[in-house]
């Protein structure tokens, strides 16, 4: 969507394989998120960034996920030794500082091999 | 966030209203409620937001009861590009932490 970009769109690796998922937000916001989407499934909530505060990873699924931000803005979320359960849609949001609400990112489409 | 609970489908044919219902009993007082709608390979989009009575913009219109206990998106003569899945969220203006998405509701707009 219109403020977050995420890239790649698609992506595709192979089984044990690292890959990177960027996302780079509009400024004027103020937390950033990471979810995941499965296929014809709801929203899986994974890590979340506010200001400086440290970030909440309450929601990743294993030690084999990371995230960081950079500069408050850009975020990458890192995913080593790919599973085939990896597979799925990941998605960006930011809460906006001005008017609220959300606005997400069109998300990257990761299949693992 | 207060929990939440959708229709998991809903079909209707184009032109016609359709309203989803969404119940969310343990809503707090200072809980809002908010709509989003996605569409297959794209994220959540914002839609409408409220906190009571009735909210109108120009995609669709909220109307919340006194009790706010339960919300219901009305969109106005659908058409099939309204064919998508909408998300029920309740929760403070100001999210200090992680949204909540329910399973949602699948509407499906028929010619």
């Amino acid at each position: 969507g219109a403020g977050v970009s995420q890239s790649p769109s698609n992506k595709v690796t192979e089984k044990g394989k690292d890959v990177e998922l960027r996302c780079d937000p509009i400024s004027g916001h103020t937390a950033l998120y990471w979810y995941r989407q499965s296929l014809g499934q709801g929203l899986e909530f994974l890590i979340y960034f506010q200001g400086n505060s440290a970030p909440d990873k309450s929601g990743l699924p294993s030690d084999r996920f990371s995230a960081e931000r950079t500069g408050g803005s850009v975020s990458t979320l890192t995913i080593q030794r790919t599973q085939q359960e990896d597979s799925a849609v990941y998605l960006c949001a930011i809460l906006r500082t001005v008017g609220g609400g959300y606005t997400f990112g069109s998300g990257t489409r990761l299949t693992v091999v | 966030l207060a929990k939440t609970t959708q229709p998991i489908s809903m079909d209707s044919y184009e032109g016609q209203e359709v309203n989803i219902t969404c119940s969310h009993n343990n809503i707090a007082t200072n809980d809002y409620i908010t709509w989003y709608q996605q569409f297959p390979s794209q994220g959540p989009r914002f839609i409408i937001q409220g906190y009571k009575t009735k909210v109108t913009n120009e995609v669709a219109s909220l109307f919340i009861p006194a009790d706010r206990k339960s919300s219901t998106l009305s969109l106005p003569r659908v058409s099939l590009s309204d064919t998508a899945v909408y998300y029920c969220l309740v929760g403070p203006m100001e999210y200090g932490n992680k949204l909540v998405f329910g399973a949602g509701t699948i509407l499906r707009v028929k010619s």
